[in-house]
């Protein structure tokens, strides 16, 4: 069945600085990649998704890419504030009658 | 507009013991699920269920039941509480009939069985 791996597992970054973060999946069949932010103590939040027809897709300062070939996902923050402190988690799936396979998380880290 | 709300917050558990977990959405949605979430492991889905009367199995589904009672309402029974199924659960709905869809989730559920 498919599988995601989510890298790193804590990231730390300067505010005002970009991030990054890498979703590798394992079954080329999948085609909707969502990616969630879970503040502390909070419910997880849909902040930006991709399906397999696009490769690039943006929202502001957050941006998700998508290599179909090499079945990874990467979710781009620019210019990082306090507020983007959180869990970030990424998922795949391969179609409506799928569920969704989840990555393990990231914590974003935003130094003052 | 309340979006899915759960209940409880908080329980704990004696081994053995039974309970359910209530989910409601007020947000006409279709779909409604229950996850567990445990450190390190990302979101597990329990189960789905796409409309009032069915339900499919998750990716954990031993050891747990749900009930779709109407279509805003779906619960999650725990008939025989264990110590791995301590964990938070978040109960989830989206619009449409399927996996592709934004998710709404809930508060969540802070389960402690001893």
């Amino acid at each position: 069945g498919e599988n995601v791996e989510q890298h790193p597992s804590t990231l730390s970054v300067q505010e005002g600085d970009s991030a990054v973060i890498k979703c590798t999946y394992s079954d080329s069949a999948s085609n909707y990649f969502p990616w969630y932010k879970q503040e502390l103590g909070k419910r997880p939040q849909l902040i930006i998704d991709i399906r397999s027809n696009v490769g690039e897709k943006k929202d502001q300062r957050i941006a998700v890419t998508l290599n179909k070939t090499a079945k990874h996902f990467s979710l781009h923050i620019t210019e990082t504030q306090p507020e983007d402190s959180a869990v970030y988690f990424c998922a795949a799936s391969r179609g409506p009658w799928d569920q969704l396979i989840w990555g393990a998380g990231t914590k974003l880290i935003i130094k003052p | 507009n309340a979006g899915v709300t759960q209940t409880p917050k908080f329980q704990v558990l004696k081994t053995g013991q039974s309970m359910t977990l209530q989910c409601a959405q007020d947000m006409n949605h279709n779909s409604m699920y229950w996850y567990r979430q445990d450190p390190g492991m990302g979101l597990r889905l329990i189960y789905y269920s796409a409309s009032e009367g069915t339900t499919d199995k998750g990716e954990v589904p031993n050891g747990y039941n749900v009930s779709r009672l109407n279509k805003r309402e779906f619960s999650l029974r725990l008939e025989s509480a264990a110590p791995s199924q301590t964990s938070v659960y978040f109960c989830a709905s989206s619009e449409g009939v399927g996996y592709n869809e934004k998710l709404f989730f809930g508060s969540g559920t802070q389960l402690s069985v001893l």
